[in-house]
């Protein structure tokens, strides 16, 4: 089964930097684009941006334009979210999911979700 | 802050047919790009529940569809079963912002 295992929950300071990491399992890591979506407590989702794992290749949400950083390790099948300047909006659960091409064009599978909060 | 509307509510008793509306723009559904919909169960990730407006994925119900027409798309259920209390969401493209964008959800509740 494709599998996405994201990293722990966590705790940051206002104006601190977090990096979450997605590990993708039992699927060409290379082959499929990842994205990364978060939720904030009782919101909707909101898409932020992906990363072409093959080249490296990133576009962010204009919003999160100059704060987000989003990489990979090929060799460790990893994709990572680094999101700095952290504000107490920024609390929220962060989803890596793959996409899926044409026909499909959709998000499938998503990792479990890791919840970052922002607090002073 | 969502582009693509659809109703915060909907409600059914078990077996009846509920419908959710996801209303979109000419740069988004009315674009032509594909709508799809998720399920987020209570404390988990959302599921893809159909794929290029109309399309289910193996081991989705039938009694899930999709449909799109113009600058809305519609998600029906029928014969509502309590384990589909959930929340759902539409997905598209926008030209506009080049960028992917949900809907602003809709929480379902089995009567």
């Amino acid at each position: 089964q494709v599998q996405l295992v994201q990293s722990g929950a966590e705790v940051k300071k206002p104006g601190a930097s977090v990096k979450v990491s997605c590990k993708a399992s039992r699927y060409t890591f290379t082959g499929y684009f990842l994205h990364w979506v978060r939720q904030a407590p009782g919101q909707g989702l909101e898409w932020m941006g992906w990363i072409n794992p093959n080249s490296g290749g990133t576009n962010y949400r204009q919003e999160f334009q100059g704060r987000v950083t989003m990489t990979r390790d090929t060799s460790i099948s990893t994709a990572y979210l680094e999101l700095s300047g952290l504000r107490s909006d920024d609390t929220a659960m962060y989803y890596c999911a793959r996409y899926l091409p044409s026909p499909y064009n959709s998000f499938d599978p998503w990792g479990q979700g890791t919840l970052v909060t922002v607090s002073s | 802050q969502s582009v693509l509307t659809q109703p915060p509510s909907v409600s059914g008793a078990p077996g009846q047919r509920v419908t959710i509306s996801c209303t979109g723009s000419s740069s988004n559904i009315g674009a032509g790009y594909d709508v799809n919909w998720y399920q987020q169960l209570p404390g988990t990730a959302p599921k893809v529940l159909i794929y290029g407006n109309s399309n289910r994925p193996s081991g989705v119900p039938d009694r899930f569809s999709g449909s799109k027409s113009g600058t809305s798309a519609s998600l029906a259920i029928t014969g509502l079963q309590t384990e589909d209390e959930a929340d759902y969401y539409c997905q598209s493209y926008d030209s506009s912002l080049s960028g992917y964008v949900f809907g602003t959800g809709t929480k379902v509740t089995v009567l």
